[in-house]
């Protein structure tokens, strides 16, 4: 079983729909969770820095951490056809060396006009 | 402030032919990574560098090498390509813990 679980889609949507993107994991010792936003071949790009439980908004993105349920979630308002991307969750337990990152496999999203 | 620049951006090797990915940065990161990405693999971790000075292996460190040349720059050695090194390869640094910055990237095909 892989330490991080991601939907790889593809989720395609109408604009100005809610997307909501997940992942599960299994390590109870990460405390940092981050998005990454990949456009079609492009490098990976921070979105979403959440530290420990808890919820937090920039924008028309919500970041959610559910640690009793080892669960994150990225919400997206009033989708656009530029958020069209490949949506990547990755995760830190605290004192690792390096600040090494476990990344999901990553969700194609399509938001369509 | 060019952030991570990688180079080449595209490169095709025979199979058994050496080459070297540049990268470098210029954040004043103290660690640096190397990352493989694959269709339906995600981003995994080929070797990363904690400080100036140190290197260590990540998830799929075989048929690589890594040398931190400095604060900057950190380049991944291929010594003799196989068909199976084709991928996109990223670097990316880091100051604080999850925050990392990625390159542009470089597409490796091995024939």
């Amino acid at each position: 079983q892989k330490e991080v679980e991601q939907d790889p889609g593809p989720l395609s949507v109408p604009e100005g729909a809610i997307v909501s993107l997940n992942c599960t994991y299994s390590n109870s010792a990460f405390q940092y969770f981050m998005w990454y936003r990949q456009y079609s071949r492009k490098g990976p790009e921070l979105l979403m820095y959440t530290y420990s439980s808890g919820n937090k908004e920039d924008g028309r993105f919500t970041a959610q951490v559910d640690k009793s349920s080892k669960y994150i979630s990225l919400f997206i308002r009033d989708s656009q056809p530029s958020d069209s991307a490949t949506y990547l969750c990755a995760m830190s337990a605290v004192g690792n060396q390096g600040g090494k990152l476990i990344f999901g496999q990553g969700t194609e999203l399509s938001v369509k006009p | 402030n060019a952030g991570v620049t990688q180079t080449p951006k595209f490169q095709v090797l025979k199979t058994g032919q050496s080459m070297t990915l540049q990268c470098a940065q210029d954040m004043n990161h103290n660690s640096m990574y190397w990352y493989r990405q694959d269709p339906g693999m995600g981003l995994r971790l080929i070797y990363y560098s904690a400080s100036e000075g140190t290197t260590d292996k990540g998830e799929v460190p075989n048929g690589y090498n890594v040398s931190r040349l400095n604060k900057r720059e950190f380049s991944l050695r291929l010594e003799s390509a196989a068909p199976s090194q084709t991928s996109v390869y990223f670097c990316a640094s880091s100051e604080t813990a999850g925050t990392q910055y990625f390159g542009p990237g470089t597409r490796l095909t091995v024939l």
